[in-house]
């Protein structure tokens, strides 16, 4: 079965530049989550779409956008990016029409930033 | 708001012994309760899940979990585990009435010796 595609799988950025991860989520989810979890830390809530609106928001720095688009795909863009913002991020989808609480969580895409 | 407070940071058991990874939460409506599995460099894998019926779900792997009400609950329990078992183990919980966004714990890292 598909599953939760994130991309880069890895990245490398320096201080102040500027990262983009993409997310696309299980054919017919209509909800995407994305998730920052530092190290050694558990995963904590940036921000959530629903048929391409933003429906939720969390501990997401102002420095942080994200969108969903018309396929439902969405990426996170990251701008001056601090050393604090390396992490692991993960993208997660869900269907409210099978179950609106039962998130599938991609690989994750792991940013170091130097 | 929820919250959730996973009790061991760390479990350390030897291989075919019992284990019981302890999960309390907190919040003011109905929830949903999740564990979720993370081996080393990976994402994160839905384990088992309360959503509403029978306080006791399993998994396919042997694991357990019971949803207690009154203790505010939701213990993972394995009656023998299995090197493979060594990961990271995140419990989750989510607003019933709400779109599916997950507050984890910190994580209990198991660690299953021969």
């Amino acid at each position: 079965a598909a599953g939760v595609i994130q991309s880069p799988r890895h990245l490398i950025k320096e201080k102040r530049e500027t990262a983009t991860l993409k997310c696309y989520p299980i054919p017919r989810h209509d909800t995407v989550y994305w998730y920052q979890q530092g190290p050694g830390q558990d995963p904590q809530f940036l921000i959530s779409f629903y048929e391409k609106m933003q429906s939720d928001k969390g501990s997401i720095p102002d420095r942080f956008s994200a969108q969903q688009f018309s396929d439902y795909h969405s990426e996170l863009n990251m701008s001056s990016l601090e050393l604090g913002d390396s992490a692991l991020y993960f993208c997660a989808s869900s269907s409210r029409h099978s179950g609106a609480n039962v998130l599938t969580f991609g690989a994750g895409s792991r940013l170091t930033v130097l | 708001a929820q919250s959730v407070t996973q009790l061991d940071s760390q479990v350390p058991v030897f291989e075919e012994a019992p284990v019981e990874l302890r999960c309390n939460y907190s919040s003011s409506v109905s929830v949903y309760l999740f564990w979720y599995v993370q081996y080393p460099n990976q994402g994160l894998q839905l384990l088992l899940k309360y959503l509403s019926g029978s306080t006791l779900v399993e998994s396919i792997n042997g694991f357990e979990a019971e949803f207690n009400k009154s203790q505010t609950s939701f213990h993972l329990r394995k009656p023998s585990v299995h090197i493979s078992d060594t990961a990271e183990y995140f419990c989750a919980v989510s607003e019933a009435s709400q779109g599916g966004k997950l507050i984890f714990g910190q994580g209990t890292e198991l660690s299953v010796k021969p």
